[in-house]
């Protein structure tokens, strides 16, 4: 366990349907992150929270909703995907988004998201 | 662009050395990153080294930056079946006041015997 959590492991949806990923971490950082990991592709950043208030959104449609309650969780919520979104969602955090640099990412261990 | 490009693959004798090449765009980045992702779980800091060094070493591992050509690579010295894995690239531009990390597609790494 790296200290930041993610649920579920595995989420198989239709097209139709609607799901949250949980994030959580107790590490006491202020900066959370969603990032999407497709094969042979980079990393996509996502969306970016730093003290609860979103900071970036990366260009993401608006099927894929992130909500941060606060500092230690954060959710994705999902509905009528596409295949395509089919991919691992990973989240991160840090201790803050100016400090980030030096510090680096804490990841979870991601959930893997198959659209059917 | 905000693109950091790597070779997607590399195979790696058990034993020999394993070098890990990586592009980078922005030459403002205050640190560059090396992360390491096994089967099943999500991304883990290795090492990282901060623009105004040349090289960093680490046991078995060495980051050389060439910032220049803006140019980053990790060697991984005598390779163990252990070191299989994702390595990621990462540079940290400045951003609209913070910094974010932006990643390569990783190198995949096999080691045989």
């Amino acid at each position: 366990e790296t200290g930041v959590t993610q649920t579920p492991r595995h989420l198989v949806m239709g097209m139709t349907n609607k799901k949250s990923l949980k994030c959580e971490q107790h590490l006491g950082h202020n900066a959370m992150y969603w990032y999407k990991q497709s094969a042979k592709k980079p990393l996509e950043l996502m969306f970016v929270y730093n003290f609860k208030e979103q900071t970036e959104n990366n260009s993401v449609p608006s099927r894929f909703s992130p909500e941060c309650p606060n500092s230690s969780h954060l959710f994705l919520h999902l509905h009528t995907l596409q295949p395509e979104d089919s991919a691992l969602y990973l989240c991160a955090s840090s201790q803050d988004n100016a400090g980030a640099a030096n510090y680096g990412y804490t990841f979870g261990s991601g959930t893997r998201l198959t659209v059917v | 662009g905000e693109d950091v490009e790597q070779s997607l693959f590399l195979s790696v004798r058990e034993g020999d050395s394993s070098v890990i090449n990586c592009t980078y765009t922005d030459s403002s980045s205050t640190y560059l990153y090396w992360y390491k992702q096994e089967p099943g779980a999500g991304l883990q800091l290795l090492t990282y080294i901060f623009s105004n060094m040349d090289m960093k070493q680490d046991q078995r591992l060495t980051v050389l930056l060439n910032k220049k050509d803006k140019h980053l690579s990790l060697r991984i010295a005598d390779t163990q079946t252990g070191d299989s894995a994702i390595y990621f690239c990462a540079e940290s531009p400045p951003s609209g006041g913070y910094n974010k990390l932006i990643f390569g597609a990783g190198t995949r790494l096999a080691v045989h015997p």
